[in-house]
């Protein structure tokens, strides 16, 4: 199967610094990349989507300025948590779509965030 | 009311045993995802399927489109299948998830 990659897999920062997740798709083109985000012993919930070259679109609750999306190219898509709190300390993941239908995603193995 | 509920919530069992997690969904999909995902938090996806069975060594996915159900089974479970198991169904454009199912295997 398709195979999507994530670095770091950990990276504890402290408060008021900038983390950088990468997400790429390794043996395929990524059209739609997807953030998520899982808070201990919960379902993965939907930050935001990416399509290339345009800018994420936003679920409902998450700030597009704390949590900032770029997706510059076909296999990679980055997150960046901006001035990061001990609350953003979680579990991100993201996942990967080469189709034209959003189901067909491969997923990424997570970042684990901790923010001192 | 949850688009995906997933049963058991936790599962404890005997290495060897067989295991089956269930799901249900209340939505329309085109396909359904089994991820797993370990005490480190990395996830893997098991299956991705749409209609029937699929098998992968040790483990056995089936979906039946019309009772809105789905079933991962595990045979001759081992200590390593200890992991969180993911139900997730996708609409046309959405993505839903269950809250898993806990496994314990136990040597």
């Amino acid at each position: 199967g398709a195979v999507v990659s994530q670095h770091p897999s950990r990276v504890i920062c402290k408060s008021g610094t900038s983390v950088k997740i990468e997400c790429r798709s390794l043996d395929f083109q990524a059209t739609t990349m997807f953030w998520y985000r899982q808070f201990p012993k919960k379902s993965l919930m939907l930050m935001a989507t990416s399509n290339e070259g345009s800018k994420a679109t936003y679920e409902q609750g998450v700030e597009k300025d704390k949590f900032l999306i770029n997706h510059a190219s076909l296999t990679l898509s980055t997150l960046t948590v901006t001035s990061a709190h001990p609350e953003d300390s979680s579990f991100y993941i993201c996942s990967a779509s080469g189709g034209t239908d959003v189901y067909e995603q491969y997923f990424g193995p997570g970042t684990r965030l901790t923010v001192t | 009311k949850n688009e995906v509920e997933q049963s058991p919530q936790n599962l404890t069992a005997q290495e060897g045993e067989f295991i089956t997690i269930n799901c249900s969904y209340s939505v329309g999909i085109s396909a359904l995802h089994w991820l797993q995902q370990h005490p480190g938090g990395g996830i893997v996806s098991l299956f991705m399927l749409s209609s029937g069975k699929k098998k992968h060594g040790r483990l056995i996915a089936t979906i039946n489109i019309q009772e809105k159900h789905s079933s991962l089974h595990i045979t001759a479970s081992h200590p390593r299948d200890s992991a969180v198991y993911i139900c997730a169904v996708s609409p046309h454009n959405q993505f839903y998830f269950g809250t898993g199912t806990s496994l314990t295997v136990i040597p």
